[in-house]
């Protein structure tokens, strides 16, 4: 089962930043925590991912608390195609691990115009 | 940009058929995966492959279940005597290595059975 625990749904207006929250209270010292969005059935789409310090990319940027327990995806501008079912991931990365992807049910935004 | 493409994009087989799902990762990846999304469910893993051997598998990925690469571009999901619940959207993806874990997904493709 997935380990993290997001909202079922959120809205953001057109525009606004969109902060979605996941919460991994039991986070592993060598887990990551991973970002990836699902426009309606296409396939999932890698958006970011940390380990403790804060990141950023042209996509999104990724806040990690200090103590690790959650994290939230901040998406600066919002925009209409960014609607989709968000997921929270954590699993190690590398020191032999496969490398499969355990998704949870994620959370819907909807971005309003 | 590179991609990984799914064909078909759908398919429809009667059940107890065989049917064939056919992937091309992006070309220097070396790690292949398999998941499905039953209609209004979570994307669910089913295998990872790696060097021409299977690197791990779900409880879902039984005996009726098999992969290949037959060759050094595709990579193929293949379901032996399909059933009715083998319905669902079943995704390939790539990554250039397991440590990284961005994974790169195709289109999809929407297997019905009936």
């Amino acid at each position: 089962d997935a380990k993290t625990t997001q909202p079922t749904s959120m809205d953001c207006a057109e525009g606004r930043a969109a902060n979605l929250p996941c919460n991994h209270s039991t986070i592993s010292g060598n887990e990551y925590v991973y970002w990836y969005r699902q426009i309606h059935s296409q396939g999932p789409q890698y958006i970011i991912h940390g380990l403790k310090n804060n990141e950023t990319n042209e996509m999104a940027s990724l806040i990690i608390t200090e103590d690790r327990k959650s994290s939230t995806l901040i998406l600066p501008h919002a925009t209409l195609r960014d609607t989709a079912v968000y997921y929270c991931i954590v699993r190690v990365a590398g020191g032999g691990s496969q490398g499969n992807l355990i998704f949870g049910k994620g959370t819907k935004l909807s971005v309003k115009p | 940009e590179p991609e990984v493409t799914q064909t078909p994009s759908h398919q429809v087989t009667q059940m107890g058929q065989e049917v064939i799902l056919r992937c091309v990762p992006i070309s220097n990846h070396l790690y292949f995966y398999w998941y499905r999304q039953i209609l209004g469910q979570k994307v669910e893993f089913l295998v990872s492959f790696y060097n021409n051997e299977i690197s791990e598998k779900s409880e879902i990925f039984d005996d009726q279940f098999s992969v290949e690469r037959p060759d050094g571009s595709n990579f193929t999901l293949k379901i032996r005597s399909t059933k009715l619940e083998d319905s669902a959207m079943y995704f390939c993806a790539s990554s250039e290595w397991v440590a990284n874990n961005e994974q790169f997904f195709g289109p999809g493709t929407r297997l019905t059975v009936l």
